[in-house]
């Protein structure tokens, strides 16, 4: 099992709805991150959060807004989306992101399989 | 351009075979990770290697890395079936701590 809960699993949402993804760790984890994932491709980095506050955003569109309310949680919040933002949105985390801790693995959740209709 | 050039992007194969993916880049790292992503699931480490010349063992799977931490490469023996997912080679930005995953290699093991 891992250690970074994802929920919804799956998610189907109209391009007017506003829907949430939501994360969650326990591991005294201080950096989170979002990706969006498609079918055979990497992971490609959407948003780092670095101690509660956004250090990288990847020059994501602003329909998809990221929120960490505190050091556990890390929320993407959707609204109109448009059918080619269908895809795996996976939820991560690494105790930090100094270069100290560059050899520490990030743990992903299983994602959040979303579909735009 | 890619950051880390990964090859073969697919690979289909039958159960027992030997197969080799390979990581490689004109930058130089200070380590190095290689991930597994099995269907439904987000990726997961394997392993990390630091130091030029470093070989691990995981089993079935043997992990290189190149004498000039440039490259990597992930040997799998005797593939079977619940070897089959996408391998991830990844590396972190200098100065931002991004991960930064190669293409990916999709491998197929078929029974």
């Amino acid at each position: 099992d891992t250690e970074v809960t994802q929920t919804p699993k799956h998610l189907v949402m109209g391009m007017t709805n506003k829907k949430s993804l939501k994360c969650e760790q326990h591991m005294g984890h201080r950096a989170m991150y979002w990706y969006k994932q498609k079918a055979k491709k990497p992971p490609e980095l959407m948003f780092v959060y670095s101690y509660e506050k956004l250090s990288i955003n990847e020059s994501v569109p602003s329909r998809f807004s990221p929120e960490c309310p505190n050091s556990s949680l890390l929320n993407l919040h959707l609204h109109a989306l448009q059918p080619e933002d269908s895809a795996l949105y996976l939820c991560a985390s690494s105790p930090q992101t100094a270069p100290s801790s560059y050899n520490s693995p990030l743990h992903f959740g299983n994602g959040t399989r979303l579909t735009v209709t | 351009t890619q950051l880390l050039e990964q090859s073969p992007q697919f690979l289909s194969i039958q159960e027992g075979e030997n197969l080799t993916v390979y990581c490689n880049s004109s930058s130089v790292f200070s380590s190095l990770q290689w991930y597994r992503q099995e269907p439904g699931e987000g990726p997961v480490l394997l392993v990390t290697v630091v130091t030029g010349g470093e070989v691990k063992k995981l089993k079935r799977l043997t992990f290189q890395f190149g004498d000039a931490r440039k490259d990597s490469s992930l040997h799998i023996t005797a593939a079977q079936p619940g070897d089959t997912g996408l391998y991830l080679c990844a590396v972190r930005g200098s100065n931002t701590g991004k991960l930064i995953f190669g293409q990916g290699t999709t491998l197929q093991v078929k029974p």
